[in-house]
């Protein structure tokens, strides 16, 4: 079956500093990529989605220039929180669609981000 | 604004009883719906979604639009469902999902 691995799976950084996050299709050429925002006890709040060679779409509420997103192939996305805050401290979650659409979507095992 | 309601945090049953996961969604639009589970320590996974009408471990799911719900059922639980139970709805070219539901099956 279709396989999204995501790394690193989890990270401790200090504040201010800027984490990247990959996420790579493994057997199968992504499309299209969704990246997600998970709080503890919460759901899944979709934060952009990535078409490859194009500029991401964001959801309302997410900085783009906090949250950088690049498709760059059509089996690797990457996420890259800039100047990271405490409040970043969350679980992200990659998906991927080889069909363009969301409803296939293949999850990546997600990545723990700690900002001390 | 479509939005997802799973009203149980937590369900707790004993092997061998019938599960009945609730869901309840709102959107204007015709709506398709979905039902993912993570097991633990693994990844978040696809069940079965409303339109393929179909049982998966056990598990089915059929859509209620007049109530507006997908409730998730199996007649008979194992220790092996236990995990952490998703509704989503897709509509807007959006995946939203619901807060999730825990269920925990004891011997």
């Amino acid at each position: 079956g279709a396989v999204v691995s995501q790394h690193p799976s989890w990270v401790i950084c200090k504040s201010g500093t800027s984490v990247k996050i990959e996420c790579r299709s493994l057997d199968f050429q992504a499309t299209t990529m969704f990246w997600y925002r998970q709080f503890p006890k919460q759901s899944l709040m979709l934060m952009a989605t990535s078409n490859e060679g194009s500029k991401a779409t964001y959801e309302q509420g997410v900085e783009k220039d906090k949250f950088l997103i690049n498709h760059a192939s059509l089996t690797l996305s990457t996420l890259t929180v800039t100047s990271a805050h405490p409040e970043d401290s969350s679980f992200y979650i990659c998906s991927a669609s080889d069909r363009g659409g969301q409803e296939t979507q293949y999850f990546g095992p997600g990545t723990r981000l700690l900002v001390l | 604004a479509q939005r997802v309601t799973q009203p149980e945090k937590l369900l707790s049953v004993f092997k061998g009883a019938p599960v009945e996961l609730k869901c309840n969604y709102s959107y204007s639009g015709s709506p398709e719906l979905f039902w993912y589970v993570q097991y633990s320590r693994q990844r978040l996974q696809l069940l079965l979604r409303h339109i393929s009408r179909e049982s998966i471990k056990g598990f089915t799911a059929d859509l209620n639009k007049g109530e507006t719900s997908f409730h998730l059922k199996k007649p008979f639980a194992q220790e092996e469902d236990s995990a952490m139970y998703y509704c989503a709805l897709l509509g807007f070219q959006k995946l939203v999902f619901g807060t999730g539901t825990r269920l925990l099956v004891s011997p």
